[in-house]
């Protein structure tokens, strides 16, 4: 399977905690883009890397979320002091981008993150 | 304030019958248009996709239908399946902005058989 795989799939923590999210793109697409979901809406973006440079962070990233992308490969993203708002599933994306506006972003399955 | 508004929020069909979900945006630039499909546990899977220079895109049963000057567009699904039972998401993105996605909110599709 060469699509897009997260870890972990499922993550129950308690108020508080850290939690660290792996994301595997597809080989060789330089794009990768973290999405939040929660129930019944559609995913929210949160930051984005091209290759190994973030080049964008959505404002409901606080100071406590962090990702990171090294090398250009995979990427983490880190929750800090976890609060219950935090609870939704993450999702993981990338492309091939080539120019112009036409991309196909390939979504994992996502991160189901529970904070007690 | 979510930037792409999408109805309804869910819809019922009778196998062989047409879905219809519509979206519309405020934000004249943008210039990609894609829709999305999400099973259960799974993450959303890119399902058709539209440039806003033209009007009507169809792939198989699926069909976006676009309509620039009343910055509206909408997905047609044709004799609908039980396996079209998903939910949709509309999209829309800006070249200046990267491949950054704004989401509708998605539209729950049941076909009933």
């Amino acid at each position: 399977d060469t699509g897009v795989s997260q870890d972990p799939r499922h993550k129950i923590t308690k108020r508080g905690q850290n939690v660290t999210f792996r994301c595997d793109p597809i080989s060789e697409h330089n794009r990768l883009y973290w999405y939040r979901q929660t129930l019944g809406q559609g995913p929210e973006f949160l930051t984005y890397f091209q290759n190994e440079a973030q080049l964008e962070k959505s404002r409901l990233l606080s100071d406590r979320f962090s990702a990171e992308r090294p090398k250009g490969s995979f990427s983490t993203l880190e929750i800090q002091r976890t609060e219950q708002g935090d609870s939704a599933m993450y999702l993981c994306a990338s492309s091939r981008w080539r120019g112009g506006p036409e991309e196909t972003q390939y979504f994992g399955p996502g991160t189901r993150l529970l904070v007690l | 304030q979510q930037q792409v508004k999408q109805s309804p929020q869910s819809l019922i069909v009778q196998k062989g019958g047409i879905s219809i979900i519509n979206c519309a945006y405020e934000n004249t630039a943008f210039d990609y248009f894609p829709w999305y499909q999400q099973f259960p546990g799974k993450g959303p899977a890119l399902l058709i996709a539209i440039r806003p220079d033209v009007s009507e895109k169809k792939e198989g049963r699926f069909t976006i239908s676009f309509n620039k000057s009343a910055k509206q567009f909408s997905l047609h699904i044709m004799d609908s399946q039980p396996g079209d039972s998903a939910t949709y998401f509309c999209a829309a993105s800006r070249t200046d902005s990267w491949g950054k996605l704004q989401f509708g909110a998605g539209t729950q599709v049941v076909v009933t058989p």
